[in-house]
């Protein structure tokens, strides 16, 4: 079965210091990875995806993730973050079989805050 | 051009009480999705439907029944509300395997 782990519940970061939240999936084909982002009370965006090629994906909002096969895991980065980054973070997984697409395995989140 | 629609946005049902979460997009999509979020679980899919007529289970099914209407219609239904299933619904439909999602149903059950 597939899952995705993010390790981290919570994470204080301060404004303009660098980001890094993991991600670890566990998925038996190809995995196609994705990040989204929610704010309190919202729906969720779509940060960035990897679906094949180049390993390192750029995103909206200055976000990358970079997808590590040998160690199962799709990390986001962003070098400098703002207070407006302050959110929740999901990353999810997700297939495509013959008859259309699966539906996604999300991690239980991150929520992020930023300090002054 | 409006993407994923639900309706309503917020509602209050009793214990036992049965009622219809309305989906649609207007993206011509053929795969359809529910999924629930519950605080600290992230989201977990109920059901999907990968083209018109086909509906299957995702992880949590029970206590849910779903319709697709027709290609832009993708209704979950709850026969038996149960405070368990106080939670916000998600809708999403998908053009290859990237996914639009809806604003989200609020669901309480007392």
């Amino acid at each position: 079965a597939q899952s995705v782990t993010q390790p981290d519940i919570h994470i204080t970061v301060s404004e303009g210091a660098s980001l890094e939240l993991r991600c670890n999936y566990s998925y038996g084909a190809t995995p196609y990875l994705f990040w989204y982002v929610q704010s309190p009370g919202q729906g969720l965006q779509l940060l960035l995806k990897y679906f094949s090629g180049d390993t390192l994906v750029q995103g909206i909002k200055g976000f990358e993730a970079e997808f590590k096969r040998s160690q199962s895991s799709f990390n986001l980065r962003k070098p400098s973050v703002h207070w407006s980054d302050a959110a929740e973070y999901f990353c999810a997984v997700g297939g495509y079989s013959g008859g259309g697409a699966d539906g996604l395995t999300f991690g239980k989140g991150t929520h992020l805050i930023i300090q002054p | 051009n409006a993407g994923v629609t639900q309706t309503p946005k917020f509602q209050v049902l009793k214990t036992g009480q049965s009622m219809t979460l309305q989906c649609a997009q207007d993206m011509n999509h053929n795969s359809m999705y529910w999924y629930r979020q519950d605080p600290g679980m992230g989201l977990r899919l109920i059901y999907y439907s990968a083209s018109e007529g086909t509906t299957d289970k995702g992880e949590v099914p029970n206590g849910y029944n779903v319709s697709r209407l027709n290609k832009r219609e993708f209704s979950l239904r709850l026969e038996s509300a149960a405070p368990s299933q106080t939670s916000v619904y998600f809708c999403a439909s998908s053009w290859y395997n990237e996914q639009f999602f809806g604003p989200g149903t609020r669901l309480t059950v007392l």
